[in-house]
């Protein structure tokens, strides 16, 4: 069974601090791997997606992948109250497409 | 373009009744899934199509069944609905890594 880990929160900071969003995942052979927002009642929404070890941006947005630890996280920079949602990664494995989800992190920025 | 769209937004039925979930994308992917959303449970997948003509099973597809009706179109059935059904249902498609969800449906068995 593959399994995605996530804190469930909630992660509370302030206006304008950096989040850390965390998770852990059990295949080593997983391939690719995303960070999805969701506001409550909506749907999932992509913020981004990673593929190779390191560090990937976008605006405020950092994705971080360490394969050897089976470790992503997710960065928001100058965190806005907007950002308040639940934050689910999700990791494909390396054969076909099919997602595992976490169960998800829910980000409370206060103004 | 309006994505993935899906029909009902709400629905409430009783033990026993029978319904069907529909999905429509309009952004020519070939792969479509079905997710269901509980409190403390995360997205889990319950079928999916990787392309017109084949389904496969997800992680939770007892008490489910599905037909890929063309390239668009992507429906769930539940046949005979439990109170242990009662959810938020998301289609999603994708065309590679990248899945587009719906709006969802929310379903409630009483």
């Amino acid at each position: 069974q593959k399994e995605v880990e996530q804190n469930s929160g909630p992660l509370s900071v302030p206006e304008g601090a950096i989040a850390s969003l965390n998770c852990t995942y059990s295949d080593r052979g997983s391939q690719s791997f995303f960070w999805y927002r969701q506001y409550s009642g909506k749907s999932p929404e992509l913020i981004m997606f990673i593929y190779s070890n390191g560090d990937k941006e976008d605006g405020r947005f950092t994705a971080q992948l360490n394969k050897a630890s089976q470790y992503v996280s997710l960065l928001i920079r100058d965190s806005q109250p907007s950002d308040s949602a639940t934050y689910l990664c999700a990791v494909m494995d390396g054969g076909y497409s099919t997602l595992t989800f976490g169960k998800g992190t829910m980000l409370l920025v206060s103004p | 373009n309006a994505g993935v769209t899906q029909t009902p937004k709400f629905q409430v039925l009783k033990t026993g009744q029978s319904m069907t979930l529909q999905c429509a994308q309009d952004m020519n992917h070939n792969s479509m899934y079905w997710y269901r959303q509980d409190p403390g449970m995360g997205l889990r997948l319950i079928y999916y199509s990787a392309s017109e003509g084949t389904t496969d099973k997800g992680e939770v597809p007892n008490g489910y069944n599905v037909s890929r009706l063309n390239k668009r179109e992507f429906s769930l059935r539940l046949e005979s609905a439990a109170p242990s059904q009662t959810s938020v249902y998301f289609c999603a498609s994708s065309e590679k890594d990248t899945q587009y969800f719906g709006p969802g449906t929310r379903l409630t068995v009483l």
